[in-house]
């Protein structure tokens, strides 16, 4: 069976703070992927990166950066100088095995920008 | 850049009551999937649809549940008799391949049963 955890709720921080999400996974698979979408106010899941299990290596795209570790089974997020904007749910999702799997989902982390 | 559509994005009905939830995915994918998210919680795989056939689906489809790729660019969802507990957000998804790939989602239908 396929888990994801993002045992955060609710963070709330300053802009212009750092801010890590966290998300452990689980599957039995050895080939998977990992995604983190964006839920802003307005209600629609936006993509922001998928990673392979075969691909370690640490990802950075302006203030994102994430942090994918096997050995741990984490894919954790952060964003550096958060900025108001950055204010949504973010979900961290699996999809592994063959075939039109559905994505697995954890629960989300509700990120709090406070000016 | 394309974009997966919905349509409604907003439905109110009454229990019992069909309704027929529409998307169209982006063109040159051929992966399709429906998933619910119940106000506050996590989204919930529904079904995966490929070369007009159901690939596969979860605990939640159940009979009530039905999907469909009625011509060349929509792909609908239909629940024959909504109940109360099927108010949630639906979205559409779309991929261009499987094993795995990133799939976009639509803006999503806020479907309301009273």
């Amino acid at each position: 069976a396929q888990k994801v955890t993002q045992a955060q709720t609710e963070i709330s921080v300053v802009e212009k703070e750092d801010v890590t999400l966290d998300c452990v996974y689980e599957t039995r698979d050895t080939t998977y992927y990992l995604f983190w979408y964006k839920q802003p106010p307005s209600g629609e899941l936006v993509f922001l990166i998928r990673r392979n299990s075969f691909d370690e290596q640490n990802e950075i795209s302006g203030r994102y950066s994430w942090n994918f570790q096997k050995s741990t089974s984490s894919f954790n997020f952060t964003i550096t100088a958060s900025q108001v904007v950055d204010s949504a749910v973010y979900f961290c999702a699996l999809d592994s095995g063959g075939g039109a799997d559905g994505l697995t989902f954890g629960k989300g982390t509700h990120l709090i920008i406070q000016p | 850049e394309p974009e997966v559509t919905q349509t409604p994005s907003h439905q109110v009905t009454q229990m019992g009551q069909e309704v027929i939830l529409r998307c169209v995915p982006i063109s040159n994918h051929l992966y399709f999937y429906w998933y619910r998210q119940i106000l506050g919680q996590k989204v919930e795989f529904l079904v995966s649809f490929y070369n007009n056939e159901i690939s596969e689906k979860s605990e939640i489809f159940d009979d009530q549940f039905s999907v469909e790729r009625p011509d060349g660019s929509n792909f609908t969802l239909k629940i024959r008799s909504t109940k109360l507990e099927d108010s949630a957000m639906y979205f559409c998804a779309s991929s261009e391949s499987t094993g795995p790939d990133t799939q976009y989602f639509g803006p999503g239908t806020r479907l309301t049963v009273l």
